[in-house]
């Protein structure tokens, strides 16, 4: 089955400063591919996705991209901010199938 | 809206006890999961459904029983609690395929087995 890899587990930047958290999966087949937010006592929560047919997708400070030749595909955070301090997951999804498989998590600290 | 509504926000159990944890969507989703979190580990499916009266397993599944008899609910059954399943639970829902597939959350179970 899917096998994601997330890395690193825990990111310390300072405020302003960029973060970048990178994932891998193990299944070609795989085609979509969300980034979720978990704050403190929450669920997560979709902050951008990506689909296959896509290279790269932005949203105001965060962007992913995906190297499908590589089966990597990363989240990239500009101009941080301490509200951005969350745990961060990745996840991939096969064609034809609902199943979500996730990474471990990246903990983000945005030093004020 | 509500979204995806879990109950109880906390619980703890002794071994051996049953319980049923409680997950409700009014977005009407065809499917909806379940998964736990435990430190290091990421997120878990345990069961997962596409629609009322189907169910099937996910990656760790045992000690748990689902059942899907409307579209709204999601219930998640430990019939025996073990100290192995002290962990997060959170539901998800989302639409079946196409192109709006996002699954929200519910804000979690946490759960204790004493």
């Amino acid at each position: 089955g899917e096998n994601v890899e997330q890395h690193p587990s825990t990111l310390s930047v300072q405020e302003g400063d960029s973060a970048v958290i990178k994932c891998t999966y193990s299944d070609s087949a795989s085609n979509y591919f969300p980034w979720y937010k978990q704050e403190l006592g929450k669920g997560p929560q979709l902050i951008i996705d990506i689909r296959s047919n896509v290279g790269e997708k932005k949203d105001q400070r965060i962007a992913v991209t995906l190297n499908k030749t590589a089966k990597h595909f990363s989240l990239h955070i500009t101009e941080t901010q301490p509200e951005d301090s969350a745990v961060y997951f990745c996840a991939a999804r096969k064609g034809g199938s609902e199943k979500l498989v996730f990474g471990k998590g990246t903990k983000l600290t945005v030093n004020p | 809206n509500a979204g995806v509504t879990q109950t109880p926000k906390f619980q703890v159990l002794k071994t051996g006890q049953s319980m049923t944890l409680q997950c409700a969507q009014d977005m009407n989703h065809e499917y909806m999961s379940w998964y736990r979190q435990d430190p290091g580990m990421g997120l878990r499916l345990i069961h997962y459904s596409v629609g009322a009266g189907i169910t099937d397993q996910g990656e760790v599944p045992n000690g748990y029983n689902v059942s899907r008899s409307t579209t709204e609910d999601f219930p998640l059954r430990l019939l025996s609690a073990a100290p192995s399943q002290t962990s997060v639970y959170f539901c998800a829902s989302s639409y079946l395929g196409g192109s709006d597939t996002e699954a929200f959350f519910g804000q979690g179970t946490r759960l204790t087995v004493v």
